[in-house]
């Protein structure tokens, strides 16, 4: 089955700090993918997506570049923020049917400090 | 645009209560899902419905967890009876039909069973 593998967190950086998070997936053909944040006491919200290999999806600094060959999908940002601390959930959509399956990695929580 | 609303945001019980949540998706959004999120892992897909029709239910604990969505609109998650491991915040999330399309989430519901 479809499957999310992201890196074990937590993830500490100080502020202006390089920021990788990991991750790869395991499924057939194409899917979507996706990486989702979630503040604290928040739900989770869309941060960037790429529907097809080699598309790179950018938000608010952050970047992951869709790599078929290597199967992954890694979240980048050149300089953090303390406001980027949240948990990063990387996930995949994968049609079964005529319908779209979204499933999740554990997340990675990260926390940057002053 | 209103969000996908959930209530309540808390519940506390007593194992072998039932209890129940509410979802209302994004207006026009064909597909709805509930997630589990358990402390510290990601969110589990419990069940997936397109319109008012059921596409994907393997995860759910049929024993004890139904679900339904009236009219292709809201949605109802229920548990009973309640155990201590059922302990997690409830995530409904709806979205568009097609690839790549995103979903949008609600805040979630936090149950305590004690």
């Amino acid at each position: 089955g479809n499957s999310v593998t992201q890196m074990e967190g937590p993830v500490t950086l100080s502020e202006e700090a390089f920021l990788t998070i990991n991750c790869t997936y395991t499924a057939t053909g194409y899917p979507s993918l996706f990486w989702y944040v979630q503040y604290p006491g928040e739900g989770l919200q869309l941060l960037l997506k790429a529907t097809k290999a080699d598309d790179k999806g950018s938000n608010k600094g952050f970047e992951a570049t869709y790599r078929k060959e290597t199967t992954s999908f890694h979240l980048e940002k050149g300089s953090v923020q303390v406001s980027d601390s949240a948990v990063y959930f990387c996930a995949l959509s994968k049609s079964s049917g005529s319908n779209y399956k979204l499933t999740f990695g554990k997340g990675t929580l990260l926390t940057v400090n002053p | 645009e209103a969000g996908v609303a959930q209530s309540p945001r808390y519940k506390i019980i007593e194992k072998r209560q039932s209890v129940a949540f509410w979802c209302n998706p994004i207006s026009g959004h064909a597909t709805l899902y509930w997630y589990q999120q358990i402390l510290g892992q990601g969110p589990k897909l419990l069940i997936q419905f397109q319109n008012n029709g059921v596409v994907d239910d393997s995860q759910l604990p049929k024993d004890r967890f139904s679900a339904e969505r009236l009219k292709g609109v809201d949605s109802t998650l229920k548990i009973q009876p309640a155990k201590l491991e059922d302990s997690a915040v409830y995530l409904c999330a709806s979205s568009l039909e097609g690839k790549g399309t995103e979903a949008f989430f609600g805040q979630g519901t936090r149950l305590t069973v004690v």
